[in-house]
């Protein structure tokens, strides 16, 4: 049975810091990897997807990577700002399961002015 | 393009009630995703319906079903209502084909069960 696990749960750092994100998985053999964004009391707002044939993604100041072998994602992001104060989220997607996601149980981060 | 919507985005039910929600996807997807959002228990998936056939189903009761239409809109029912059903809902919607397919979240609809 596949496990997502983020840690931290809650991540607090002064604006400007580059941080990393950490997300790891108990079975390999996954369709993709998604990292999200909600905001308190939001839907989710997606930021990077990775396919299992890839081992970056990037997006502005944000840096995904992969490691399937290892079962781990970072999120990497720069120069970070309080506007990215939000919970972030990573899901993996398995062979055979359509469009069935499963979810870590997110990081909270607080990016301070 | 317009995003996924959802309705209604609030709703205060009473126990035994039940409740039918409603999701509509991105123009051309075909796969609709619910999942179910607690503080307790995270992001649950519930079931995936890909051109009107649900694909896959989670581990929740019988109380919770689902169904597509042609258009790809669905809805969620949730009959006999309990308190432990207050969540945030969650639908996504993808093309639902390829492992590049992101997934596109509505806003959610918080349920409330007094």
């Amino acid at each position: 049975k596949q496990e997502v696990t983020q840690i931290p749960a809650a991540l607090s750092v002064p604006e400007g810091e580059n941080l990393v994100l950490n997300c790891s998985f108990t079975d390999s053999a996954i369709y993709n990897l998604q990292w999200f964004r909600q905001d308190p009391g939001k839907g989710l707002t997606s930021l990077l997807l990775i396919q299992s044939s890839q081992r970056e993604q990037t997006s502005g100041r944000l840096n995904a990577s992969l490691d399937k072998s290892s079962g781990r994602s970072t999120l990497y992001i720069a120069a970070s700002q309080p506007g990215d104060s939000a919970t972030y989220l990573c899901a993996v997607g398995t062979y055979n399961q359509g469009g069935k996601l499963i979810f870590g149980q997110g990081t909270e981060l607080s990016v301070k002015p | 393009k317009a995003g996924v919507t959802q309705t209604p985005r609030y709703l205060i039910k009473t126990r035994g009630q039940q409740v039918t929600l409603s999701c509509s996807p991105i123009s051309g997807h075909r796969s609709v995703s619910w999942y179910q959002q607690t503080p307790g228990q995270g992001l649950q998936f519930l079931f995936e319906y890909f051109s009107e056939t649900q694909r896959n189903k989670g581990n929740f009761p019988g109380r919770f079903s689902g169904r597509q239409f042609s258009n790809s809109r669905s809805e969620m029912n949730v009959s006999t209502l309990e308190l432990g059903d207050s969540a945030l809902y969650l639908c996504a919607s993808s093309f639902g084909g390829r492992d590049s397919d992101t997934q596109y979240f509505g806003p959610g609809t918080r349920l409330t069960v007094l």
